[in-house]
């Protein structure tokens, strides 16, 4: 069974940058896509993008794509999500999240890391 | 690209069944069949529990099903139990590579 585990929490400054890691462990051949999630306090999930785990391709939200970047590390099986300009209404807890290729379920977010909590504050 | 629209809460007394709506536009739920919805208990990670509007991963219970009609899909929670008390999100695949998420719903077991 496939695990996402994610680094620990982070605290920043405003204006400093952000990177997240997730590493996949387990039965890792299935090809798929990372997508990450964030979810400011007390509201609801929000879609930031994605990369393929395969060959690095990668799709941003037009609210992110100006400040975010994701970067795959294959022979750590690890996805990282680097974050610039941080704001404080980017305190959040970001998820990164598992989307199989080829297999059940289509176009939906079966495995997802336990979720890494990030605050701005000055 | 918007939100998709969920309610805020919705209640029901054990052994009731419940229906959560997620209305989008004819960009996202109207125009394929790949809605998700996830639950999720306060403090942990979302959990799948619907995909591709009506089907349900393995372990899922039967009590969680999907339906759509329009822009509108709908998540209904049957024989409702304590244990599902939680937060339900709906996701649309909505083209171009994307993805949006409901605002979520509270759904409260009295």
């Amino acid at each position: 069974q496939v695990q996402l585990v994610q680094s620990g929490a982070e605290v920043r400054q405003p204006g400093a940058s952000v990177e997240v890691s997730c590493q996949a462990s387990g039965n890792t051949r299935i090809r798929y896509a990372v997508h990450w999630v964030r979810q400011a306090p007390g509201q609801s999930l929000e879609w930031m993008g994605w990369i393929n785990a395969g060959n690095g391709n990668a799709k941003y939200s037009q609210k992110f794509q100006d400040r975010v970047t994701f970067i795959r590390d294959t022979s750590a099986a690890t996805v990282n999500m680097e974050l610039n300009s941080l704001r404080f209404e980017d305190t959040a807890v970001y998820y990164c999240a598992r989307e199989p290729y080829g297999s059940s379920p289509n176009d939906a977010f079966d495995i997802w890391g336990q979720g890494t909590v990030v605050t701005v504050s000055s | 690209q918007s939100a998709l629209t969920q309610p805020a809460s919705v209640s029901g007394s054990p052994g009731q069944s419940i229906t959560i709506s997620c209305t989008g536009t004819s960009s996202d739920v109207g125009s394929y069949n790949l809605v998700s919805w996830y639950q999720q208990h306060p403090g942990k990670a979302p959990k799948l529990i619907i995909h591709e509007g009506s089907k349900r991963p393995s372990g899922v219970s039967s009590r969680f099903s999907g339906s759509k009609s329009g822009d509108t899909a709908s998540l209904t929670i049957s024989g409702l139990l304590a244990e599902d008390e939680a937060d339900y999100y709906c996701c649309s695949y909505a083209g171009g590579a994307t993805f949006v998420f409901g605002t979520g719903t509270r759904v409260s077991v009295l």
